[in-house]
């Protein structure tokens, strides 16, 4: 299976602020990542496939980027209502999640 | 809009059987993968199978191989998860997934999980 290991565990930023989120895998898995925002209590949202492009309704502020093994989300200005655990996803292969970042507003 | 609405979990005892069901509604169901996936409370996440629009192709995690079985009916727009031989690790919220592009993609839809306890 392919492991992928997201760095840190946890983020505390401030409002207005830049989030970058790490993702790496232990093999190359193309462009084939996904980020997810899950908050307490509620089901993971998708955010971003393909590595860098933003599914439906996701706003401009998150972005994706990256390709082979090594891959970011970065939040460009930190609202409150993106706190929250952010999960990476590979599905070159059968798919597999890393263990989550939590961002928290400082 | 796309709803995926997860039943059938409950209290179960180690080495018995569940069957998880999922109802979909708000797209055309047969023209997509599906998948389920699973989450300890308090945990991270965790893919337990896909299927394909067809059930041609089918995938599962290494910790639930041959003891759980993913199925759909494309009639009844549902889903199914067969899990058989419990253990109190497979104990988590079951999610429903649908999966654009086959059976091993990344889900763009998910349910709000049906919760497994598997305890004595």
């Amino acid at each position: 299976d392919i492991v992928m290991t997201q760095s840190p565990a946890t983020l505390s930023v401030s409002p207005g602020e830049r989030a970058t989120l790490s993702c790496r895998a232990s093999e190359s898995v193309s462009s084939n990542l996904a980020w997810y925002q899950q908050k307490p209590g509620q089901a993971p949202r998708l955010l971003i496939y393909g590595a860098s492009t933003r599914a439906t309704g996701i706003p401009a502020r998150f972005s994706g980027s990256g390709s082979g093994a090594e891959f970011t989300l970065t939040i460009s200005s930190l609202q409150s209502e993106d706190s929250a655990v952010y999960y990476c996803q590979q599905y070159n292969n059968w798919p597999t999640f890393g263990q989550g970042t939590k961002v928290e507003i400082k | 809009e796309v709803q995926l609405v997860e039943s059938g979990g409950g209290l179960v005892q180690p080495g018995r059987s569940l069957r998880l069901s999922c109802a979909a509604s708000g797209f055309i169901f047969d023209d997509y993968a599906m998948q389920w996936v699973r989450q300890v409370p308090g945990k991270g996440l965790e893919w337990v199978s896909g299927i394909s629009w067809n059930s041609a192709t089918i995938g599962y995690a290494d910790s639930v191989k041959g003891r759980f079985t993913i199925s759909r009916d494309n009639a009844k727009n549902s889903l199914y998860l067969q899990m058989n031989s419990l253990r109190a690790e497979d104990t988590a919220l079951y999610y429903c997934a649908r999966a654009p592009y086959g059976s091993g993609s990344y889900p763009d839809y998910w349910g709000q999980g049906t919760l497994v306890t598997v305890s004595s």
